[in-house]
């Protein structure tokens, strides 16, 4: 499979833990996005990372999230200290910017739930 | 702010008939706008893009129709098939003025197709 990869799928954690994701994208793809999805609406931006640099973070990414790229390929997105309005479907696109195409390809998601 | 919206949640059609999905933009320096499909627990798949310069682009049994003076954006499905009952979200690309590169989407419209 050559699609982006995301795991685990589903997650389900206590209030106050703290968890990461983690995503793995097209081969090759030099530009990674984060996005949340919350049940009826549309992707918030997140973030996104242009090879390893983090160029971009939304104002909802608060003090607890984090995410990295270290080597340029996978990326993780840590959550600390989750609290119940963290739940939602976090979500990872990829896409080469150099070939000028727009088409971002998506990931299945990681389902948080958090009790 | 920017916001990328739907004018319908729901929309019910036929099978055999067409489908028009609508969605209006804010932003009237965005690059490129795209339609994509989300089936449920699923992350959201590609189906077509239209760049700022153009009114019309076809695919196959979609079109997709840019109105850059009241900065709408249609989607248009021919002969809908079951198989095309999902959730549809129109996306915009802003690269100015905020110098980004990210994808803004709206709430999305859900197409249930009946026999």
């Amino acid at each position: 499979d050559t699609g982006v990869s995301q795991n685990p799928r589903h997650k389900i954690t206590k209030r106050g833990q703290n968890v990461t994701f983690r995503c793995d994208p097209i081969s090759e793809h030099n530009r990674l996005y984060w996005y949340r999805q919350t049940l009826g609406q549309g992707p918030e931006f997140l973030t996104y990372f242009q090879n390893e640099a983090q160029l971009e973070k939304s104002r909802l990414l608060s003090d607890r999230f984090s995410a990295e790229r270290p080597k340029g390929s996978f990326s993780t997105l840590e959550i600390q200290r989750t609290e119940q309005g963290d739940s939602a479907m976090y979500l990872c696109a990829s896409l080469d910017s150099g070939t000028g195409r727009t088409e971002a390809f998506f990931g299945q998601g990681t389902r948080l739930t958090v009790v | 702010g920017e916001s990328v919206g739907l004018h319908l949640p729901t929309l019910s059609v036929q099978e055999g008939d067409n489908s028009i999905i609508n969605c209006a933009y804010s932003n009237s320096a965005s690059d490129y706008f795209i339609w994509y499909k989300q089936e449920s627990g699923k992350g959201p798949q590609f189906i077509i893009d239209i760049r700022s310069n153009m009114d019309k682009r076809q695919g196959q049994r979609v079109t997709v129709l840019l109105n850059k003076t009241v900065k709408h954006l249609s989607l248009q499905i021919a002969a809908t098939q079951p198989g095309d009952s999902a959730v549809y979200f129109c996306a915009e690309n802003s690269r100015l003025p905020y110098n980004t590169d990210k994808l803004i989407f709206g709430t999305g419209t859900r197409l249930q197709v009946f026999p």
